[in-house]
């Protein structure tokens, strides 16, 4: 199994550029989410989704946009890069009956000039 | 205030050292209290997790919850090198499920 898969490692754009964030899982979990992690501020839940075609907001889901069309695949869609996007984002995956045990993925740096 | 609040740190402890870190919480309504591991530049990973109160043990990790004064607790006995990351402590968000997490605690084993 290769657990949770994010694409790119790292990414730099430009104020107003738009791009998404790719996270895949093979486990056949239900349930996915996106974080972003800052210094100091821990991680915070964006988006999440407990099943294929069910999304819904988390602390901070401004400026995103997700879409949930399989159970394997949960991409982030940054609509219009702002500075204060840059951080470090994590998928991750559970099942719905274990949401406590959570996979995360390895991360996408993203810095926004 | 944060739902969940834990010291940054850092920490940091000479190898063979007893670790402890705690983190307080708010809401009463929750069950379940976590401790994720995440080594630098990694996504984070489960440690443990407990149920309502009382201790858990794993090796030489413990997990302990006080629900009377709303404080969780990871204890590391025999540090090692190997256990120098930042420790997240998180809970369930009651009928949301959404983990809620402290900020971490980057802990250094020195040699």
């Amino acid at each position: 199994n290769a657990g949770v898969t994010q694409t790119p490692k790292f990414q730099v754009l430009k104020t107003g550029q738009s791009m998404t964030l790719q996270c895949a899982q093979d486990m056949n979990h239900e349930y996915m989410s996106w974080y972003r992690q800052d210094p100091g501020m821990g991680l915070r839940l964006i988006h999440y989704s407990v099943g294929a075609g069910i999304t819904d907001q988390g602390e901070v889901p401004n400026g995103y946009n997700v879409s949930r069309s399989t159970t394997e695949d949960f991409p982030l869609r940054l609509l219009s890069a702002a500075p204060s996007q840059t951080s470090v984002y994590f998928c991750a995956s559970s099942y719905s009956d274990s949401p406590y045990e959570q996979y995360f993925g390895p991360g996408t740096r993203l810095t926004v000039t | 205030q944060k739902e969940v609040e834990q010291d940054p740190g850092p920490l940091s402890v000479p190898e063979g050292a007893i670790v402890s870190l705690n983190c307080t919480y708010s809401n009463s309504a929750f069950q379940y209290f976590m401790w994720y591991r995440q080594y630098s530049r990694k996504g984070p990973e489960l440690l443990m997790y407990t149920y309502s109160s009382g201790n858990k043990e794993d090796g030489r990790f413990t997990a302990q919850v006080d629900k009377s004064s709303k404080y969780i607790s990871l204890f590391i006995r025999d540090s090692q090198p190997s256990d120098s990351a930042t420790y997240l402590c998180a809970t369930l968000g009651g009928a949301t499920n959404k983990l809620i997490f402290g900020t971490g605690t980057l802990l250094a084993v020195q040699p």
